[in-house]
């Protein structure tokens, strides 16, 4: 079945260190990918997404996603953690061999040390 | 422009209890979107409205109905609820229309509702 996997469930980072936030999927067909962001006690929203073209994505809050074809990934990356990055972060996919639907991955909390 | 709103945010009920959830969108989107989420587990759909008058099952339907009232409204309902529908729900809406080719669209959440059936 096609999916999306999202390593770790949460991933601790010091402030001012980078953030790596990984996600695959399994597909033959590359998707349209997206990250979207929940921070505590809020709904979702997005950060980047992918469709075609570039393959590096620039998001909001100074996020950016390479998405690779060779590796099926699309991990996010930040190369200095703030304090205010600390929320659940979610990976999506919409496969084309799936009946063009969205689905998402389980999430990961990122947790910023002082 | 409030975007996605949702009501109540915050509700208990007990076991066998009905209720609705509400969600409105003033985007003037035509697709509109019903999750859950559980520790762990992501987001998972319940059902979704790519237009008014149209509404189709996601991943975890059982349990649940909805009705698009209008373009604006997005219902959920619970019948009976039970201990396993304790749970965040989130409205979402789109522009575009899920499962179609092409549709590369992004989702608006809503700010979700705390649910607890006791």
């Amino acid at each position: 079945a096609q999916s999306v996997t999202q390593l770790g469930s949460h991933v601790s980072v010091s402030e001012g260190a980078l953030v790596l936030l990984r996600c695959n999927y399994s597909s033959s067909v590359p998707p349209y990918l997206f990250w979207y962001v929940q921070y505590p006690n809020q709904g979702l929203q997005l950060l980047l997404k992918y469709t075609t073209g570039a393959t590096l994505v620039k998001g909001i809050n100074g996020f950016e996603a390479e998405f690779k074809k060779s590796e099926t990934s699309f991990h996010l990356t930040k190369p200095s953690a703030h304090m205010s990055d600390a929320a659940e972060y979610f990976c999506a996919a919409i496969l084309m061999d799936s009946n063009y639907q969205l689905i998402w991955g389980a999430g990961t909390k990122l947790i910023i040390k002082p | 422009n409030a975007g996605v709103t949702q009501t109540p945010k915050f509700q208990v009920l007990k076991t066998g209890q009905s209720m609705t959830l509400q969600c409105a969108q003033d985007m003037n989107h035509n697709s509109m979107y019903w999750y859950r989420q559980d520790p762990g587990m992501g987001l998972r759909l319940i059902y979704y409205s790519a237009s008014e008058g149209t509404t189709d099952k996601g991943e975890v339907p059982n349990g649940y109905n909805v009705s698009r009232l209008n373009k604006r409204e997005f219902s959920l309902r619970l019948e009976s609820a039970a201990p396993s529908q304790t749970s965040v729900y989130f409205c979402a809406s789109s522009d575009g229309v899920p499962g179609l080719a092409g549709t590369t669209d992004t989702q608006y959440f809503g700010p979700g509702t705390r649910l607890t059936v006791l």
